[in-house]
């Protein structure tokens, strides 16, 4: 069965420094997404990215955040220069349409010290 | 604002029998709301979804129910089995941001 694919799935990184998270969406889908969760808490919106572009950003994602789909497979998620606050897992998702069911990743969990 | 919130953080049932997870939403325009089961370590898993011009929907052994009027969404699981044990998100959407609910976490007691 397809999936969406995660690495790392840990990540450890300094505060201040740059970390790019990658994902391999599904191979037919169009739509690729990146939410995160802290830890016991709900699952949060970061952006929704299609036909090369942002379609959607929440107000965490700031100047901060960057998404990019290098080539025809990966879509990463940068956080350029890394806060406390920023420690989550990060899911990245995709979709065949727009409105449909989402395929989650298995997350990259982000730890900043 | 936006919120989707639900009930009850925690439900413990019993091997065998039904389960309901409700689920309260704050805004009328959402026209498509899911369900995810998410277990320890793992992403979301879809379970079911229904759009808004129904109010109800079967999958295999579980059911969405939508009361757009109250703005309330509810799964049923039946049948519990210990691998139903998780935690079960829903999620509203009008645009191809899904907002996700606090969780229940379902215990099924053997």
């Amino acid at each position: 069965e397809p999936e969406v694919t995660q690495t790392p799935s840990h990540q450890v990184t300094q505060m201040g420094q740059e970390v790019i998270l990658r994902c391999v969406p599904i191979s037919n889908h169009l739509y690729f997404y990146w939410y995160r969760q802290i830890l016991g808490q709900k699952v949060e919106f970061l952006v929704s990215f299609y036909n090369n572009e942002i379609s959607e950003k929440s107000e965490i994602f700031d100047d901060q955040f960057s998404v990019e789909r290098p080539d025809g497979s990966n879509f990463t998620l940068k956080i350029r220069s890394t806060k406390l606050e920023d420690s989550a897992m990060y899911f990245c998702a995709s979709s065949e349409a727009g409105r449909g069911e989402l395929f989650f990743g298995s997350g990259t969990q982000l730890s900043v010290l | 604002g936006e919120s989707v919130g639900l009930h009850l953080p925690t439900l413990s049932v019993q091997e065998g029998d039904n389960s309901i997870i409700n689920c309260a939403y704050s805004n009328s325009a959402s026209d498509y709301f899911i369900w995810y089961k998410q277990e320890s370590g793992k992403g979301p898993q879809f379970i079911i979804d229904i759009r808004s011009n129904m109010d109800k929907r079967q999958g295999q052994r579980v059911t969405v129910l939508l009361n757009k009027t109250v703005k309330h969404l509810s799964l049923q699981i039946a049948a519990t089995q210990p691998g139903d044990s998780a935690v079960y998100f829903c999620a509203e959407s009008r645009t191809y941001k899904y907002i996700f609910g606090t969780g229940t976490r379902l215990k099924v007691l053997a």
